[in-house]
Parts: structure tokens; C-alpha cells; sequence
């Protein structure tokens, strides 16, 4: 079975800050994908970012950044220069082979201006 | 590319009566599509994986008699809730797997608010 733990239900980071959120998992599968998701208000679900396992190299998206640690199955979010906008919840995502995505209880991020 | 539409944004029906949502891959082909249910404050939790030309795949607790699914083809997924009780008020979110280059990444509906009153 899959399995994604996020330990933090709620961040808070001053704007233009730099905030990480956390994230590990389990799998048995050897192929698999890691994503970072956005749900604003609105609950579109929007992704952020995306790491291939068999990538060693970490993730970056402007000011988006993984910390993908194959080893300890962790995979932690950095947002630098954070801005009002950022404010959402975040869920960390695991895909396997057979295309399921399973995602984390998630992390309501705050931007204090 | 890889847009899902879903539809409704939002109903409200009578206790009692059964609600379709449609969610539709506008221009890609989806042999599998799922089916989340998202409680306020929690997280999707699968429901179901829609298979196009057979039987949904149910998740542990999930009631298939109640979710009823059909993937009518390759760019359409229906989930029925029947006999709707309060308790199924929830937003439900569908989400189909990329095809091509984006086959890596899922893409999801705008989701649908039920109420159940």
C-alpha cells in the first residue's frame, strides 16, 4: 500500500520569506512520481511541482524547490520569496504505475503580509 | 493540452434522490479516470478508478452500489450518487492521467459541490 504523511496542518510565513513544507511516504514500487499540489480557495487543484524517482537531481520551478530524499522517502517543499498568493492548502502527491494518485492530509499555508 | 471539465460546479438535491456528475477529458483520450471525494478542511480520498469499456474499481469502504460509475467512452466518466443522504455532501473531484509527454502528470476537474438537503 501507498502512503503519504504530511506532519504539519498548518505553516505560517511572513511575506517574501522562505517557507518549507514537509513530506514523506512509502511505497514498494520502484517507479513512481512525487507532486506538489495548490488548492486556493477555489479547490482547483493546481501543480506546483514534480519529481521523477529515478531522478536524482531535485525538482525546481522558479521559486519552487524539492528536497527529495529517495533513501529516507522524503520529500519537502521550499517556497523562497513568498508572496500573498502562495496562501492555500498544499498537498503532497504520490503516483505509481497504475496512475493512482494518492495525496497527504495537506498543509494550510498563511502568508503574513 | 489536457484540460478535464467537469460538471456540475455545485448541485443541491432532495434526500432521497440520485445526482449525476459528468467529467469529460475535452482534448485527450481517457481510458482511466478517478474519482475523489474531498471533506471540508481534509484531503481527496480516492473513491473509485473509472475503466472505459468495463467495472469501476472501488476502493476499500467505498459503497459501489451508491457511487455508481460508468466511463461511457474514452473522453467521458459519470459518478451517480444514489438514494442521497446529508452524510454524501462533500466536493468531489475527478482527474484523468496525461497522455504523450504530460502521461507523468494528472489533471483534474474543477470539482462538484453537493449538497444534499
Amino acid at each position: 500500500a501507498q502512503t503519504v504523511t504530511q506532519s504539519q496542518p498548518e505553516m505560517s510565513v511572513q511575506e517574501a520569506e522562505t517557507v518549507t513544507l514537509s513530506c514523506t511516504y512509502d511505497t514498494s514500487e520502484s517507479d513512481y512520481y512525487l507532486f506538489w499540489y495548490k488548492q486556493p480557495p477555489s479547490r482547483q487543484m493546481i501543480l506546483v511541482i514534480r519529481q521523477e524517482a529515478y531522478k536524482q537531481q531535485n525538482a525546481t520551478e522558479n521559486r519552487f524547490s524539492v528536497n527529495f530524499q529517495k533513501a529516507a522517502k522524503s520529500f519537502s517543499l521550499k517556497i523562497s520569496d513568498s508572496q500573498l498568493g502562495d496562501a492555500a492548502m498544499y498537498f503532497c502527491a504520490l503516483k505509481t504505475s497504475y496512475d493512482k494518485v494518492i495525496f497527504g492530509p495537506g498543509t494550510s499555508l498563511s502568508v503574513i503580509p | 493540452g489536457a484540460v478535464v471539465s467537469q460538471h456540475p460546479s455545485w448541485v443541491i438535491c432532495k434526500s432521497g434522490t440520485s445526482v449525476k456528475i459528468e467529467c469529460r477529458s475535452l482534448d485527450f483520450q481517457a481510458t482511466t479516470m478517478f474519482w475523489y471525494r474531498q471533506f471540508p478542511k481534509q484531503s481527496l480520498m480516492l473513491m473509485a478508478t473509472s475503466n472505459e469499456g468495463s467495472k469501476a474499481t472501488y476502493e476499500q469502504g467505498v459503497e459501489k452500489d451508491k457511487f455508481l460509475i460508468n466511463h461511457a467512452s474514452l473522453t467521458l466518466s459519470t459518478l451517480t450518487v444514489t438514494s442521497a443522504h446529508p452524510e454524501d455532501s462533500s466536493f468531489y473531484i475527478c482527474s484523468a492521467p496525461g497522455t504523450g509527454r504530460l502521461n507523468t502528470e494528472a489533471f483534474f476537474g474543477q470539482g462538484t459541490r453537493l449538497t444534499v438537503v
